[in-house]
């Protein structure tokens, strides 16, 4: 069974462009996060998807950031316009049944370098 | 706000030492606390994780044990080897809600051969 992917694994941009991440969760998972780490910092929750539906919206930072969740397979993550702050590594989980409290499983995360 | 705080940053540990990290929480609804694993270049991946009903659980060579009343949870990696070397991550999440995570700040452990 593949696992989450996520793509780009790398990305270069300078300061105003617009940077789009995709996640893949594992086939049939209800349950979407986006997450991010900045350098040396805690991984923090960004959002939740249940299916097609934003669950939580919390962890956002701003306006700049759009997540989508086309028919409730693979989502993607926008930055515009991204600034320097921005930069980090973005990981993207599932796990399967939105009722219960089950192993995330993580992607290998796309690491977004904005210069 | 850090809700939850692991230490140490850092740990070097000969081989067939036993590797400790600890963590500690604020907010008493937690009632879920996975340790993630993660390789460079890779993901974190589920290592073990303990509900507050328990004091300790064992999987091979790693254990968590947990101090409901100290708000503390703390991994032990017996026999450290060298493919132990990684980043090791404490999270905590409520059972109502999203069930997102809260990270620690992980700790980056080398395993000397």
């Amino acid at each position: 069974e593949a696992g989450v992917t996520q793509f780009p694994s790398h990305s270069v941009i300078e300061k105003g462009q617009t940077v789009t991440l995709r996640c893949d969760p594992i086939s049939g998972h209800d349950n979407l996060y986006w997450y991010r780490r900045v350098m040396g910092k805690e991984i923090k929750f960004l959002l939740h998807f249940v299916k097609e539906s934003k669950q939580d919206e919390s962890g956002m930072p701003n306006n700049r950031f759009l997540a989508e969740r086309t028919g409730g397979t693979y989502s993607t993550l926008k930055v515009q316009p991204a600034e320097l702050e921005d930069s980090g590594v973005y990981f993207c989980a599932s796990s399967q049944d939105w009722q219960l409290q089950e192993t995330q499983y993580f992607g290998p995360g796309t690491r977004l370098l904005v210069l | 706000q850090q809700q939850v705080k692991q230490s140490p940053q850092s740990l070097i540990v000969q081989k067939g030492g036993i590797s400790i990290i600890n963590c500690a929480y604020e907010n008493t609804a937690f009632d879920y606390f996975p340790w993630y694993q993660q390789f460079p270049g890779k993901g974190p991946a589920l290592l073990i994780a303990i509900r507050p009903d328990v004091s300790e659980k064992k999987e091979g060579r790693f254990t968590i044990s947990f101090n409901k009343s100290a708000k503390q949870f703390s991994l032990h990696i017996m026999d450290s080897q060298p493919g132990d070397s990684a980043t090791y991550f404490c999270a905590a999440s409520m059972a109502s809600g999203t069930y997102k995570y809260i990270f620690g700040t992980g700790t980056r452990l080398k395993v000397l051969a």
